[in-house]
C-alpha cells in the first residue's frame, strides 16, 4: 500500500480564496483523521471519521472550515475563504479499526497571503 | 533524507517505574522537538515541545524530555508511571516547513 496520500503536497493562496485539501486514506482503515500543526500550537485534530461519518468536529475553527468524506477511499478538508492565519501545515491520518495507532500522511503545506 | 526514529516499538512496565522512550533524528541543522500522546480511543495530544534554550523540557502529567544536540536525540522521560500512561507515544521534528513523525512507541504499564 502507498501509505496515506495527501495532495497538493503545497498550496500558496490568496487572503479570501477557498482552499480544498484531499486525502486517500489506506485502505481498508475505518478511521480518517484531519490535524492542523502550526509552531505555536503544535498539531491540533481538526475532525476525524468513522466509516465515512463525522465523529468529533469540535476541533474546526470556525465556520470556514468543513470536511467531507463521501466514501471510505477519499476526504476533502475545505476553507472558505481563507485568511492567512489559517496557514500551517494540514496532516491527515488513517487507523484501522480502533484508532490505536495513525499513519500518518506526508501533509499539505498551506499559506495563505 | 531526514528521519525520525523510535527504536522502542513496545515498552511494557510496572507501575512506578520509570520510563525513557528513545527519539533520534538525523539533520544537521536546526530543529523543533515534539512528544504527542495518543491514549486509547483517542487523538493525537501534546506532551511537550522545544524550540530553544533549556533543553529539559518539561510538559504535562509529569513527563520531561531532553534535547541532546550532540547526540541528535530527544528522549521522553517520566519518574514514575502511571496504569493510566498506557498510550501511544509519538516524537516528531520540525524542520524547515516539514514535519516528521517517528513510528510510535507503544506503552503498556501493568498495575
Amino acid at each position: 500500500d502507498a501509505g496515506v496520500i495527501q495532495s497538493p503536497r503545497h498550496e500558496v493562496t490568496e487572503m479570501g480564496q477557498e482552499v480544498t485539501l484531499r486525502c486517500k486514506p489506506i485502505s481498508g482503515h475505518d478511521y480518517l483523521f484531519w490535524y492542523r500543526q502550526t509552531m505555536m500550537r503544535g498539531l491540533e485534530l481538526l475532525i476525524y471519521f468513522n466509516n465515512n461519518v463525522p465523529i468529533d468536529d469540535s476541533g474546526m475553527p470556525e465556520d470556514r472550515f468543513s470536511a467531507k468524506m463521501p466514501n471510505a477511499s477519499f476526504s476533502t478538508l475545505k476553507i472558505q475563504p481563507s485568511e492567512p492565519r489559517d496557514s500551517a501545515v494540514y496532516f491527515c491520518a488513517s487507523s484501522e479499526t480502533t484508532p490505536i495507532r495513525q499513519f500518518f500522511g506526508p501533509g499539505t503545506r498551506l499559506t495563505v497571503l | 533524507a531526514q528521519s525520525v526514529s523510535q527504536h522502542n516499538h513496545h515498552v511494557i512496565l510496572s507501575e512506578a517505574a520509570s520510563l525513557e522512550l528513545g527519539c533520534n533524528y538525523s539533520y544537521g541543522g536546526t530543529v523543533n522537538l515534539f512528544w504527542y500522546v495518543q491514549y486509547p480511543g483517542q487523538h493525537l495530544q501534546l506532551l511537550l515541545k522545544y524550540f530553544s534554550g533549556d533543553p529539559l523540557v518539561k510538559g504535562i502529567k509529569g513527563f520531561e524530555a531532553e534535547f541532546i544536540k550532540s547526540k541528535f536525540s530527544f528522549n521522553l522521560r517520566k519518574p514514575s508511571v502511571q496504569w493510566s500512561d498506557t498510550a501511544e507515544y509519538f516524537c516528531a521534528v520540525h524542520i524547515g516547513n516539514q514535519f516528521y513523525f517517528g513510528t510510535g512507541t507503544s506503552l503498556t504499564v501493568i498495575p
